[in-house]
C-alpha cells in the first residue's frame, strides 16, 4: 500500500530560525514529489513539485530536496517568517496501471509548523 | 490567475439532509477531486471525474456521490447527511495525467458540520 509518512507531527520555531521537514514514503511506481503549504482554513497551495532526477529545488526561502534512492525529502525554511506558520503536506504521485486516471496521489498527514515572535 | 472556487466556506447541516457541495473551475482542466480533510488523517479523495460525466471512486467513497454533467464544474452530494461526514472538503483541479509540473490546485475550502 501507498504510504507518505512526515515528520515532526508539529513544530514550533522562533521567528527568524531555520527547519527542516521530512517526508518519507512508499510509493511506487513513482512519478514525482510535492510539497504544499496549506494556511489554516485553507486549501493547501504548492511551493514544489520533484520528479526522479531531481535532488534540490528552491522556492525563495524554502528548499525541497530529494533521494530517491532512500525515499525520503525534506522541506528546508529558512529565516522562518510569521506567515511561515501553516500545514506542510508533502505529497507523492504514483503511475497507476489500472482504472481511469493515470496517476495517483498519495498525501501525508503533514506537519503543523508555528513561528513565535 | 487560476482558480478554484467552493461554492460556501461554511455549511452547517441537519441529519439526514440532502447537501449539495459546488466546485467550479476556470482553467478548463479535464480532472476534478473531491478530498475531505480530518485531523490526523490528512486529505482523503472520496471521488474524481477526468472527463464531462466520468467518475471514478476514490478511497472513501460510501456515503457520497458526484455530479460532472460540464468540465468547469463538480459536485459532491451527501445524499443523507451524517455526523460523521462532518468535515472540511476540499476540491481541486488539475490537467490530465498529474504529470510533471502538471499542478493540481485546490479551492479554499469546504467547512461542513452536521448537527
Amino acid at each position: 500500500k501507498n504510504q507518505v509518512e512526515q515528520s515532526p507531527q508539529s513544530l514550533i520555531i522562533l521567528e527568524g530560525k531555520n527547519c527542516t521537514l521530512q517526508c518519507n514514503y512508499t510509493v511506487s511506481p513513482f512519478s514525482n514529489l510535492r510539497w504544499y503549504k496549506q494556511d489554516t482554513g485553507r486549501g493547501p497551495v504548492s511551493l514544489t513539485i520533484m520528479t526522479f532526477s531531481e535532488n534540490t529545488k528552491s522556492n525563495g526561502r524554502y528548499t525541497a530536496t530529494l533521494d530517491a534512492d532512500t525515499k525520503q525529502s525534506s522541506l528546508h525554511i529558512t529565516a522562518s517568517q510569521l506567515s511561515d506558520s501553516a500545514s506542510y503536506i508533502c505529497v507523492v504521485s504514483a503511475k497507476k496501471y489500472s482504472g481511469a486516471g493515470s496517476y495517483q496521489l498519495t498525501f501525508g498527514k503533514g506537519t503543523k509548523l508555528s513561528v513565535i515572535p | 490567475d487560476v482558480k478554484v472556487t467552493q461554492s460556501s466556506r461554511y455549511l452547517v447541516k441537519r441529519t439526514g439532509e440532502k447537501v449539495f457541495l459546488e466546485c467550479v473551475q476556470d482553467m478548463d482542466h479535464e480532472n476534478m477531486f473531491w478530498y475531505r480533510q480530518d485531523p490526523g488523517l490528512g486529505l482523503r479523495l472520496i471521488y474524481f471525474s477526468y472527463d464531462v460525466k466520468m467518475k471514478e471512486k476514490g478511497d472513501i467513497p460510501e456515503g457520497y456521490s458526484v455530479s460532472r454533467e460540464k468540465k468547469e464544474r463538480f459536485s459532491l452530494i451527501l445524499e443523507s447527511a451524517s455526523t460523521n461526514q462532518t468535515s472540511m472538503y476540499l476540491c481541486a483541479s488539475s490537467l490530465p495525467g498529474i504529470e510533471v509540473n502538471t499542478e493540481a490546485f485546490f479551492g479554499q475550502g469546504t467547512r461542513l458540520t452536521v448537527v
